[in-house]
């Protein structure tokens, strides 16, 4: 059972451009959600987080929007640059007893020259 | 190195044999973690490890599988008879601390570049 959903496997953008990534989930125990990055032939390394109290967390390029009401969180990547080029996981938790992340599929995002 | 290691990084195996797949966690971090990754799936949780214990070894998706670790380090993934379902990607994280504990997150993980096993 999925509980945590991504529901676009790809995006492609223009160098210089915002890209969106989208991610939503089930299980409304979940408080705490980030985001991973994984390069080919790398393990997911950890891009950005938020805290369920919170609605928006920012970290220079990287925005992660939550909407709690809906069950969705976003993450923004302004601008997008070559570098950008990964696969991005959404991930949740429940930080106060729970030891365990559960993970999107995953979003292949492909940043053009 | 200072990251996760973990080995084979590919291993292809015909149904029916055991497989053994390794971890070698980050110096000093007590919890380790196994993921797998099957084919456009997200990343599955299968055991943790809080030093040598085990707790909960519900994620496992058969008697099939089986995972220890000694000395609080190096954790060994064993799975036998192995079926063409059991083709994925086998990850290995390790942490400071347990997360979900004390507030400590998911963002204090660190993940190995994965084991590929394919079936045949």
């Amino acid at each position: 059972d999925q509980q945590v959903k991504q529901n676009s496997p790809s995006l492609s953008v223009q160098e210089g451009r915002i890209s969106i990534l989208n991610c939503d989930y089930t299980n409304s125990m979940f408080d705490y959600f980030l985001w991973y990055k994984k390069y080919p032939a790398e393990g997911p390394t950890f891009l950005i987080s938020i805290s369920s109290i919170k609605d928006k967390n920012e970290d220079g390029r990287f925005t992660v929007f939550l909407n709690k009401s809906a069950k969705h969180l976003s993450l923004h990547i302004v601008p997008s640059q070559p570098g950008d080029s990964a696969v991005y996981f959404c991930a949740a938790m429940r930080r106060s007893n729970d030891y365990k992340l559960s993970f999107g599929a995953g979003t292949t995002v492909t940043v053009r020259a | 190195g200072a990251g996760v290691s973990q080995s084979p990084s590919n291993k292809v195996t015909e149904k029916g044999k055991d497989v053994e797949l390794r971890c070698d966690p980050i110096s000093g971090h007590t919890a380790l973690y196994w993921y797998r990754q099957s084919l456009g799936q997200g990343l599955e949780f299968l055991i943790y490890f809080q030093g040598n214990s085990a707790p909960d070894k519900s994620g496992l998706p058969s008697d099939r599988f089986s995972a220890e670790r000694t000395g609080g380090s190096v954790s060994t993934l064993t799975i036998q008879r192995t079926q063409q379902e059991d083709s994925a990607v086998y990850l290995c994280a390790s942490s400071l601390a347990l997360i979900g504990t004390s507030g400590r997150a998911g963002g204090e993980l660190f993940f190995g570049e994965g084991s590929r096993l394919t079936v045949l």
